[in-house]
């Protein structure tokens, strides 16, 4: 069974420009979560998508971040306008069931962004 | 509010040596749940182990041990002869049961030289 998988692995832009992440959850899962860790401190979250609907996006930081989750598939996370401060590893996961606090979240390699 | 926190942000210990990685977690839910991710240098966070609150039993996979104790908030992760393999970060991490974001730690470098 193929695990999370994202794209690209890494991407270096400049400031100003768009970026658009794609995370591919494990087959069957109905939730995906997206996770930022930024200069080296903790992970944080930034939205959490049951099948096609965001349960949760409180972790957001602004407008310059939207999340679409196509037919309950395949995400992608888009940055608009790039800023210097949205640097970092940007993590997606993936859970099974619909109540995700019980389940286990795997995650997928991430996404190193570099914003000069 | 939630918050896990790991101390020990960098420990260096030589092969064979047992090392100890420290968790302290807060929160006022009743029904929560505690999980390690290991972060090899490949950058992948890996799943180690889930435990919820209510089974304090400790628990043994190989080298790796896990003590749960409700008492002091802490779960703490023991490697037993580490290996060089076992170089990585190791994050902490915690949900409830009314949120399903898991809340991490800072996460703890190891690095086990030869």
């Amino acid at each position: 069974e193929a695990g999370v998988t994202q794209f690209p692995s890494h991407s270096v832009i400049e400031k100003g420009q768009t970026v658009t992440l794609r995370c591919d959850p494990i087959s069957g899962h109905d939730n995906l979560y997206w996770y930022r860790r930024v200069m080296g401190k903790e992970i944080k979250f930034l939205l959490h998508f049951v099948k096609e609907s965001k349960q949760d996006e409180s972790g957001m930081p602004n407008n310059r971040f939207l999340a679409e989750r196509t037919g309950g598939t395949y995400s992608t996370l888009k940055v608009q306008p790039a800023e210097l401060e949205d640097s970092g590893v940007y993590f997606c996961a993936s859970s099974q069931e619909e109540k995700g606090g019980a389940d286990t979240q795997y995650f997928g390699p991430g996404t190193r962004l570099t914003v000069l | 509010a939630q918050k896990v926190t790991q101390a020990q942000t960098e420990i260096s210990v030589v092969e064979k040596e047992d090392v100890t990685l420290d968790c302290v977690y807060e929160t006022r839910d009743t029904t929560y749940y505690l999980f390690w991710y290991k972060q090899p240098p490949s950058g992948e966070l890996v799943f180690l182990i889930r435990r919820n609150s209510f089974d304090e039993q400790n628990e043994i996979s190989g080298r790796y041990s896990w003590n749960f104790q409700k008492s002091t908030s802490s779960f703490n992760f023991t490697i037993t002869a580490s290996q060089v393999v076992d170089s990585a970060v190791y994050f902490c991490a915690l949900n409830t049961y009314n949120t399903d974001k898991l809340i991490f730690g800072t996460g703890t470098r190891l690095q086990v030289f030869p």
